[in-house]
């Protein structure tokens, strides 16, 4: 089976443009989560989904970020006017479910690396 | 405030000896620890992970110790191969209805023969 799949895998854009990026989870997956990773740093959380609601977006930097799910699968990451900081990889993961005494495995996509100019 | 540290940024171990990896967190309410391994241009790979009910869980060549009293982790590989080299990131999640997971910035593990 598939994995988790992101588009672009890289993206460059220039200071205040807008972009949109692109996760398919695996199928069945309920659960998919948006990360980033900035340089030399490790995973910074984002947003998580269950099914097409996100119940935690305590992870966004700012008001351009946001993000949505459709159908319970595919996600989009808009960030709108973005900055010279907002350059990372922007890495998606999904899992079976959420919830429960024990975490479950997330898989993870091979990211979008972002450069803002 | 970094909840999830890795204090060191690079390993270089010899093919065949033991790798150790380590991992400290402060928050109390972590109770389910993971490990990845990353490649360049790759997305994490799930690699061993540990509830807080258990102190030791062990995969093939990969041993993922905890002590909860020391909120401190491992991670043991032996013997090290030169296709372990990558960088690893310890991971915590607690029990909070969802599993968002907080993540250490990361060990490079260079395996040389």
């Amino acid at each position: 089976g598939a994995g988790v799949s992101q588009s672009p895998s890289n993206k460059v854009t220039e200071k205040g443009k807008d972009v949109e990026l692109r996760c398919d989870p695996i199928s069945g997956h309920t659960a998919l989560y948006w990360y980033r990773q900035s340089l030399g740093q490790g995973l910074e959380f984002l947003i998580y989904f269950q099914g097409n609601s996100a119940p935690d977006k305590s992870g966004l930097p700012s008001d351009r970020f946001s993000a949505e799910r459709t159908g319970g699968s595919v996600s989009t990451l808009t960030i709108q006017r973005t900055q010279q900081e907002d350059s990372a990889v922007y890495l998606c993961a999904s899992s079976w479910r959420s919830g429960g005494a024990q975490a479950d495995t997330q898989y993870f996509g091979p990211g979008t690396r972002l450069t803002v100019l | 405030d970094q909840q999830v540290k890795q204090n060191s940024p690079s390993l270089s171990v010899q093919e065949g000896r033991i790798s150790i990896l380590n991992c400290d967190y402060t928050n109390s309410m972590f109770d389910y620890f993971l490990w990845y391994k990353k490649y360049p241009a790759e997305g994490p790979t799930f690699l061993i992970s540990i509830s807080s009910i258990k102190d030791k869980n062990e995969d093939g060549r990969f041993t993922v110790f905890l002590n909860k009293s020391a909120k401190h982790l491992s991670l043991h590989i032996v013997p090290s191969q030169p296709g372990d080299s990558a960088v690893y990131f310890c991971a915590a999640s607690d029990s909070g209805g969802y599993n968002k997971l907080i993540f250490g910035a990361g060990t490079r593990l260079a395996v040389h023969p």
